[in-house]
């Protein structure tokens, strides 16, 4: 099966300006995160969806960040404006079941954002 | 509120040692608990899933086990080689939904 995609794979960009990131999920996943991991910490979640429902944003620094997933498939993450702490990768990763009845978790190769 | 740990932040092995990482998390009511590894600039690779019923989960060099009760896993590589540098993660998913925690990670260096 395909992976998940992500674009794009690096940004940089001033703070107050705006930037958007791209997912498309494995075909039939449900679910879809947004992580965002900061250089040496483990990823963190920014919002889940199950289908193109929000299960979870309780994360989300919502004055800030956004995030749509069309039609159960494709997501977009935005943050505007941004500020030099989101200097961090953004990632995508997909949630669907192996064989064993198992729910994986598949990432994407994610997304590095430079704030200057 | 769940909050995973893993020990030691950092290892660095000679080629051929065995080895074992740690993971620990707070709340024992747990659905799964994931491995994965994360090179350089990359995204993270799942690398074995054990759910909550099971002790554990081998595939190849790897093993991991899981002390629900206790709040631990452990990841064993065995004769490790200088490809199995990289950092590796320990995620948990609760009971109560379908959101993973992420422990810091453990980064590994094999020497040749």
């Amino acid at each position: 099966e395909a992976g998940v995609a992500q674009s794009p794979r690096y940004k940089i960009i001033e703070k107050r300006q705006s930037v958007a990131f791209w997912c498309n999920p494995i075909s039939g996943h449900a679910t879809l995160y947004w992580y965002q991991q900061i250089l040496g910490q483990g990823p963190k979640l920014l919002i889940q969806f199950q289908n193109n429902g929000v299960v979870d944003d309780s994360q989300l620094p919502k004055d800030r960040f956004s995030a749509e997933r069309l039609k159960g498939v494709d997501s977009t993450l935005k943050i505007q404006p941004a500020k030099l702490e989101d200097s961090a990768v953004y990632l995508c990763a997909t949630g669907g079941r192996k064989h064993s009845g198992a729910n994986v978790l598949t990432f994407g190769a994610g997304s590095r954002l430079t704030v200057l | 509120k769940q909050e995973v740990t893993q020990i030691p932040a950092a290892l660095s092995v000679p080629e051929g040692e065995n080895l074992v990482l740690n993971c620990s998390f707070t709340d024992s009511a747990i659905y799964n608990l994931q491995w994965f590894r994360q090179d350089p600039g990359k995204g993270l690779t799942s690398l074995l899933l054990i759910q909550s019923s099971q002790r554990e989960q081998t595939s190849g060099r790897l093993n991991a086990s899981l002390d629900k009760s206790s709040g631990r896993s452990t990841l064993y590589i065995a004769a490790s080689q200088p490809g199995d540098s990289a950092t590796y993660l320990c995620a948990v998913r609760d009971n109560y939904g379908q959101n993973f925690v992420f422990g810091p990670g453990t980064r590994l260096s094999v020497l040749p």
